[in-house]
C-alpha cells in the first residue's frame, strides 16, 4: 500500500478541467511544501510536471497547475487535451524516511 | 542536451547480483543529488536510493538496505546500482534519475530505464 493516496482514476472531455487528488498525513504532504507531480506515459519514463506543490519546470505547460491545503496536494490540468491521457504520480518529502514517498497513481482518461 | 542512459538490466535468478549502469550527459554531472527509482511491472514508482553529489551520503529505502549499493563515479559521470541477493520482488523497471536542486527532492530528469527480471 502506498504511503500516499490518489484516486485509482479519474476522466474528462477535451478541454475541461481535471483535479487528481493526493493525500498524505502531517508527516509528509501536510508537513512539506515539497510535492511533486509526474506524468507517465505507457512504455515512457516519468516526466516531472510540477515540484515543491506549484512550480512548473521549464517546458512543461501552464495548463498543469498544482496546489495544497491541509494535507492534500492537488494537480489540476486545464484545457485537457488527448495526450494528456496518462498515469499521474504524486511525491512528497516525509520525516518517515531519507528517501520521499510516492502515490499509487492516479489513470486519466481523456474521453 | 540532458542524457541519462541506463544499462546492465537483464533476467538472473533468485540470490544472484547484477550492476546496472547509468552515463550522464549534458550537464555538469558532480552537481547534483542523483537516484534510483524502480517500478514493478504494472506498479507504481519506487525510490530506491540516492546518493549525495560527492558519495559521502546515501539512503536507501529498507526493503533493499543490506542488498543493494548505490555509488559513483564523477570523473566518468557515471551512476551505479550494485544489486545482491536479488528478489522475485526486484523485478522492475530501473530508472536513474537526477535529484532538482531543491529542498523537496523531485526528479528533474529521467533514463529511459532497464528492466531486471528475477526468476527462476
Amino acid at each position: 500500500q502506498s504511503a500516499l493516496t490518489q484516486p485509482a482514476s479519474v476522466s474528462g472531455s477535451p478541454g475541461q478541467s481535471i483535479t487528481i487528488s493526493c493525500t498524505g498525513t502531517s508527516s509528509d504532504v501536510g508537513g512539506y511544501n515539497y510535492v511533486s507531480w509526474y506524468q507517465q506515459h505507457p512504455g515512457k519514463a516519468p516526466k516531472l510536471m510540477i515540484y515543491d506543490v506549484s512550480n512548473r519546470p521549464s517546458g512543461v505547460s501552464n495548463r498543469f497547475s498544482g496546489s495544497k491545503s491541509g494535507n492534500t496536494a492537488s494537480l489540476t490540468i486545464s484545457g485537457l487535451q488527448a495526450e494528456d491521457e496518462a498515469n499521474y504520480y504524486c511525491r512528497s518529502h516525509t520525516n518517515r524516511s531519507s528517501l520521499g514517498v510516492f502515490g499509487g497513481g492516479t489513470k486519466l482518461t481523456v474521453l | 542536451e540532458v542524457q541519462l542512459v541506463e544499462s546492465g538490466g537483464g533476467l538472473v535468478q533468485p540470490g544472484e547480483s547484477l550492476t546496472l549502469s547509468c552515463a550522464a550527459s549534458g550537464f555538469f554531472f558532480r552537481s547534483n543529488w542523483m537516484s534510483w527509482v524502480r517500478q514493478a511491472p504494472g506498479k507504481g514508482l519506487e525510490w530506491v536510493a540516492n546518493i549525495k553529489q560527492d558519495g559521502s551520503e546515501k539512503y536507501y529505502v529498507d526493503s533493499v538496505k543490506g542488498r543493494f549499493t548505490i555509488s559513483r563515479d564523477n570523473a566518468k559521470n557515471s551512476l551505479y546500482l550494485q544489486m545482491n541477493s536479488l528478489r522475485a520482488e526486484d523485478t522492475a523497471t530501473y530508472y536513474c534519475a537526477r535529484d532538482l536542486p531543491t529542498l523537496g527532492g523531485a526528479f528533474d530528469q529521467w533514463g529511459q530505464g532497464t528492466l531486471v527480471s528475477v526468476s527462476s
